[in-house]
């Protein structure tokens, strides 16, 4: 069965470091990826997505993800994290033979330390 | 103000009882969705929509109903056969179920206590 895989359950750093969660997916077809995030008591937003052309995609609040076909993965950077990116983040796959559902990783906790 | 509402935030129920949950979108989206999101496991789908009285299972529809029979709203019915109710509920909807505009736009959710 398709899934998507978070390796990270639990990141912690400290202001200013460099970040990279890691997703990977388990399907050879055609996917959409989207990387959400869920703040403290807030609604799941999205982050950024990937449909096609330039692998690399940019989104909100400085957050980067790179879409690599070979390695069926699409991972989420940011090169400098500020406290108020603690949440959860949450890769997930649109999967088109499954009739558009979207299948959701695990999640990873993201603890910035001031 | 658009967007997605969910009522209520907090909901508590005894078991063996049947709970609704709501879920209002003035998006004009055609597609709906609900899921079920627990600790260390992501959010899992429950069922979907695609249109008005159209609606799919998703993987783990056993124990759960629901009605689509205005395009804004989508509720999901827990029933008591549902083995383990107690979780984060959330709601979801798309301006459309593949292509362009699949983007999925969440509510706040609903929390539900079986006691």
């Amino acid at each position: 069965a398709q899934s998507v895989s978070q390796h990270n359950h639990h990141v912690i750093l400290s202001e200013a470091a460099s970040l990279e969660l890691g997703c990977n997916y388990s399907y050879g077809g055609t996917v959409n990826l989207f990387w959400y995030v869920q703040y403290p008591g807030q609604h799941l937003q999205l982050l950024l997505k990937y449909f096609s052309g330039d692998p690399l995609v940019k989104g909100i609040k400085g957050f980067e993800a790179e879409f690599i076909k070979s390695k069926f993965s699409f991972n989420l950077r940011k090169p400098s994290v500020q406290w108020s990116d603690t949440a959860e983040y949450f890769c997930a796959a649109l999967i088109y033979n499954q009739g558009g559902k979207l299948i959701f990783g695990q999640g990873t906790e993201l603890s910035v330390k001031p | 103000d658009g967007g997605i509402t969910q009522s209520p935030k907090y909901l508590f129920r005894k078991e063996g009882q049947n709970v609704t949950l709501s879920c209002e979108q003035n998006l004009n989206h055609d597609a709906m969705y609900w899921y079920r999101q627990d600790p260390g496991q992501g959010l899992r789908l429950i069922y979907y929509s695609q249109i008005v009285n159209d609606f799919q299972k998703g993987d783990i529809a056993e124990g759960y109903s629901v009605s689509r029979e205005k395009k804004e709203s989508f509720p999901l019915t827990v029933t008591s056969a549902q083995k383990n109710p107690t979780a984060f509920y959330l709601c979801a909807s798309s301006a459309r179920l593949a292509g362009t505009g699949n983007e999925q736009f969440f509510g706040p959710g609903t929390r539900l206590t079986v006691l």
